[in-house]
């Protein structure tokens, strides 16, 4: 069974440009969340997305959006990039929501913007 | 909200040797999750172990094991018989019940296993 798929793996990105990241969950898994991870600030939850919803938003500004496709895909897009962007952009899936679920991380997205 | 402090930046064990990693924890919340996840060089998290709060018996997964204390809110690693594989950043996160899959992660411990 194939694992959580993240692409693409590194992205460069100039101030002012917009990205977007994608997410193929494990087969099944209807819940997929995001997470920043940076040096000065750790591992901040961003958002998660269960059959096409978003369920919970972290404190991001609204740069920062996603969705979540009828095959449980998921994009994130961060619009007017900023020097403080620059992080490690990991998509977690899972079968279900909260309670018991296990959360299955791909690789991340390492995202530098210049 | 909650928080998660991990005191420790970096730790270092030598091979086959037992390791204590700390985690404190804040919450108003009684009935929650926390986890240990392990980050390798591949930068791929991986569950180390899961205990639920209201579970009073600590988890164990084969090397893996942890000491809950509730009332302190405190919820430590220990890894025994540590081998080289093990080295790799570690983070303990909280979940709330009913926060969905939304994880608080502490800052992280890495671990250096020396031969």
């Amino acid at each position: 069974k194939a694992g959580v798929t993240q692409t693409p793996r590194y992205l460069i990105k100039t101030r002012g440009q917009q990205v977007t990241l994608s997410c193929s969950p494990i087969s099944g898994h209807r819940s997929v969340s995001w997470y920043q991870q940076t040096p000065g600030q750790g591992l901040q939850f961003l958002f998660e997305y269960f059959s096409e919803t978003q369920r919970n938003k972290g404190n991001f500004p609204g740069r920062f959006s996603g969705r979540q496709f009828s095959n449980s895909r998921s994009e994130m897009n961060v619009s007017t990039l900023e020097l403080g962007d620059s992080a490690l952009y990991l998509c977690a899936s899972s079968l279900a929501r909260g309670q018991d679920e296990k959360l299955f991380f791909g690789s991340g997205t390492q995202l530098s913007v210049l | 909200a909650q928080t998660v402090t991990q005191s420790q930046p970096e730790m270092s064990v030598q091979e086959a040797e037992t390791v204590t990693l700390s985690c404190t924890y804040d919450t108003s919340e009684s009935d929650y999750y926390l986890f240990w996840y392990k980050q390798p060089p591949s930068r791929q998290m991986i569950l180390v172990i899961r205990q639920e709060a209201y579970k009073q018996q600590n988890a164990t997964e084969n090397r893996f094991s942890v000491n809950f204390q509730k009332a302190a809110k405190s919820f430590s690693l220990k890894i025994s018989d540590s081998q080289l594989g093990d080295a790799a950043m570690y983070f303990c996160a909280y979940r709330s019940r009913n926060a969905g899959n939304m994880l608080t992660f502490g800052g992280g411990t890495r671990l250096m296993v020396k031969p």
